[in-house]
């Protein structure tokens, strides 16, 4: 798989429900981040958890890190419409800063009411 | 809150024009960023620019693409000789530092006939 590689590619389930969007990664980083982007919009930056954190929670939204596996998963809890939207994960490769941000494919969540 | 802002929202140009996408950055933010996003596809790393230079590109930011910060507030993204592959979405953002999150804008949608 490429850099940064989100799963499902799509996940829909009914508001009130938790939304779990896994991320894997293949090189080495300082921090992987997520963020988020309605149709049409930029991207907004929901977290960031550094390379020596396992765990991140931020309202809603709990982010682990798992670097012996290269991966991370984003958790949404009690989930509402408006968090209908695409979700990517962006690993710095290790480089320090963000200056190269590689994202991933992106899971597009959809929140039915 | 501050935001980047693009300019034009949408641009639509023939093959072989020049374009410029406009970008105004957060104002006190020293590191700016161009990102692309064909339709349907993942948002990839163009640019990275700081104390009025180049710090870092990728191999699509080749000899038809520049960048300039021609004063304190605005920053431009040229394409001197548009190709059909040149249409995506276009994203200007920035930060504080060069570990810190990135603030999109919204984006231009450039479309090359």
């Amino acid at each position: 798989s490429q850099q940064g590689e989100e799963d499902p590619q799509a996940l829909s389930i009914q508001e009130g429900e938790n939304a779990t969007m896994n991320c894997s990664y293949k090189t080495s980083i300082n921090n992987l981040q997520w963020y988020r982007q309605n149709s049409g919009r930029g991207l907004v930056h929901l977290i960031l958890i550094r390379s020596n954190e396992r765990e991140k929670h931020s309202g809603r939204l709990r982010v682990t890190l798992d670097t012996s596996k290269k991966s991370s998963s984003l958790l949404i809890t009690a989930s509402r419409a408006a968090d209908t939207a695409s979700y990517f994960c962006a690993t710095d490769g290790g480089n320090f800063g963000n200056e190269k941000l590689t994202f991933g494919t992106g899971t597009r969540l959809t929140i039915i009411p | 809150e501050p935001e980047v802002t693009q300019t034009p929202s949408h641009q639509v140009t023939q093959m072989g024009q020049e374009v410029i996408l406009r970008c105004v950055p957060i104002s006190n933010h020293l590191y700016f960023y161009w990102y692309r996003q064909i339709l349907g596809q993942k948002v990839e790393f163009l640019v990275s620019f700081y104390n009025n230079e180049i710090s870092e590109k990728s191999e699509i930011f080749d000899d038809q693409f520049s960048v300039e910060r021609p004063d304190g507030s605005n920053f431009t993204l040229k394409i001197r000789s548009t190709k059909l592959e040149d249409s995506a979405m276009y994203f200007c953002a920035s930060s504080l530092r060069g570990d810190s999150p990135l603030h999109f804008g919204n984006g231009t949608r450039l479309t090359v006939t």
